[in-house]
């Protein structure tokens, strides 16, 4: 069964203060890691998809990467309304696009 | 123009209850799902359509029984409500042309059941 882990759970970090966020997957054959950033009270929004190993993709102070066994999201610089719950999921082939399973997220507060 | 809209947005119901959540896409997706998201923000599948074909239905309960009259509307119907169901309902859809961006997700329905 296709499984994703993510570590924090939780992450305080000081404006400016860059970290990485870790995903953790084990499935049978990767269709496709997707990050989406969830703000309280509203539906995860989509970020990066990764399909290979050595991948990277970058959206302002944010930048995916992704090896065999995991990713990371980095957040360079953060700004206080980069606080959120950033969730990793992950799709594989035997399910096509039907079906992405989900990571608990790591909520993300920046402090200014 | 809200692509994913679902209502109500929050829904406080007494044990035993029936209930109903919408869902409609404009985004011209041929794939619509209901997903759960629990108290620790897990979010896990629930059911997926396709074309208005059940897909997928990740043992839930048959308490709950999803209805999709066209490709563009999936709801959700629950019969006799527990405490356990309180939860976020999320609807999404999908659809070939832009697979890269995974789903899109509606604005969530709080449950609450008392």
């Amino acid at each position: 069964e296709d499984q994703v882990t993510q570590s924090p759970e939780a992450l305080r970090l000081q404006e400016g203060e860059s970290s990485s966020l870790n995903c953790s997957y084990t499935v049978s054959g990767l269709r496709g890691l997707f990050w989406y950033r969830q703000d309280p009270g509203k539906g995860p929004e989509f970020l990066f998809t990764l399909y290979s190993a050595g991948e990277e993709k970058e959206k302002e102070r944010l930048k995916a990467t992704l090896t065999k066994k995991e990713s990371f999201l980095h957040i360079t610089a953060p700004k206080p309304e980069d606080s959120a719950t950033y969730l990793c999921a992950v799709q594989s082939p035997f399910t096509g696009f039907q079906k992405l399973v989900f990571g608990t997220g790591t909520r993300l507060l920046v402090s200014p | 123009d809200t692509a994913v809209s679902q209502t109500p947005k929050y829904l406080v119901t007494q044990m035993g209850n029936d209930k109903s959540i919408k869902c409609e896409q404009n985004l011209g997706h041929d794939t619509m799902y209901w997903y759960k998201q629990d108290s620790k923000k897990f979010l896990k599948i629930m059911f997926s359509y396709n074309n208005k074909e059940l897909i997928i239905n990740e043992t839930v309960p048959n308490r709950f029984s999803p209805k999709s009259p066209d490709k563009a509307h999936l709801n959700l119907h629950i019969n006799s409500l527990e405490l356990g169901d309180s939860a976020v309902y999320f609807c999404a859809s999908s659809g070939q042309a832009n697979i890269n961006y995974g789903y899109t997700f509606g604005s969530g329905t709080r449950l609450t059941v008392v």
